[in-house]
């Protein structure tokens, strides 16, 4: 069975720290995707990491693929509390022309307060 | 760029109804995807579309459920009858052929 696991599932954080959230696959995959989720919302793209070692930054997120591992992490840096939202990680099991046939993880809530 | 438009917005049924779902991708993108999130789980895939024809539809409960994207534009997942544990919300994206998904704002279905 495919499988995505994310932790911690739950993650309250104090403005100005940082922490890490780790996502581990089952298969291989070349392609796993970070997603933001605000109560209510659709999901928005974060980050799409394509091969090892791939390390991507947006502001004070920073995401990185180990395929080895079979592990990636999202980095939060110094967070603030417009970062409150639930994250999920996804890998593409299918290459190819069948791109887009996502596994998700359970996601995780980060509330971020004062 | 105009996103993936879904209609309703929220859906409340009584179980063993019928339901139907509407979802209008990105202009250009060939590829649609239906996917199920039940409340505190992440999306489930339930059915893969390239142009009108079905990719990949190996989770779709197919007793109840079923979609269609007749002249490779808009979509309709449709669910006849509705059960309780169909409570969730339908999420459609949209995709260039090989390209990042596009997610719509969904379609929340309460079933009581």
């Amino acid at each position: 069975e495919l499988k995505v696991e994310q932790n911690p599932l739950f993650l309250s954080m104090q403005e100005g720290k940082n922490y890490t959230i780790y996502c581990n696959y089952s298969t291989t995959s070349d392609r796993l995707y970070w997603y933001r989720q605000d109560p209510g919302k659709s999901l928005e793209s974060l980050f799409v990491l394509l091969s090892n070692g791939a390390v991507k930054q947006e502001g004070r997120l920073m995401a990185s693929l180990d395929t080895k591992a079979r592990l990636s992490t999202l980095h939060i840096t110094a967070a603030v509390h417009d970062l409150s939202a639930t994250y999920f990680c996804a890998y593409d099991y299918a290459g190819g022309t069948s791109y887009g046939k996502l596994t998700f993880g359970q996601g995780t809530i980060l509330t971020v307060h004062p | 760029e105009a996103g993936v438009a879904q209609s309703p917005r929220y859906k409340i049924i009584e179980k063993r109804q019928s339901v139907a779902f509407w979802c209008n991708p990105i202009s250009g993108h060939a590829t649609l995807y239906w996917y199920q999130q039940i409340l505190g789980q992440g999306p489930k895939l339930l059915i893969q579309f390239q142009n009108n024809g079905v990719v990949d539809d190996s989770q779709l409960p197919k007793d109840r459920f079923s979609a269609e994207r007749l002249k490779g534009v808009d979509s309709t997942l449709k669910i006849q009858p509705a059960k309780l544990e169909d409570s969730a919300v339908y999420l459609c994206a949209s995709s260039r052929q090989g390209k990042k998904l596009f997610f719509g704002s969904g379609t929340q279905l309460s079933v009581l």
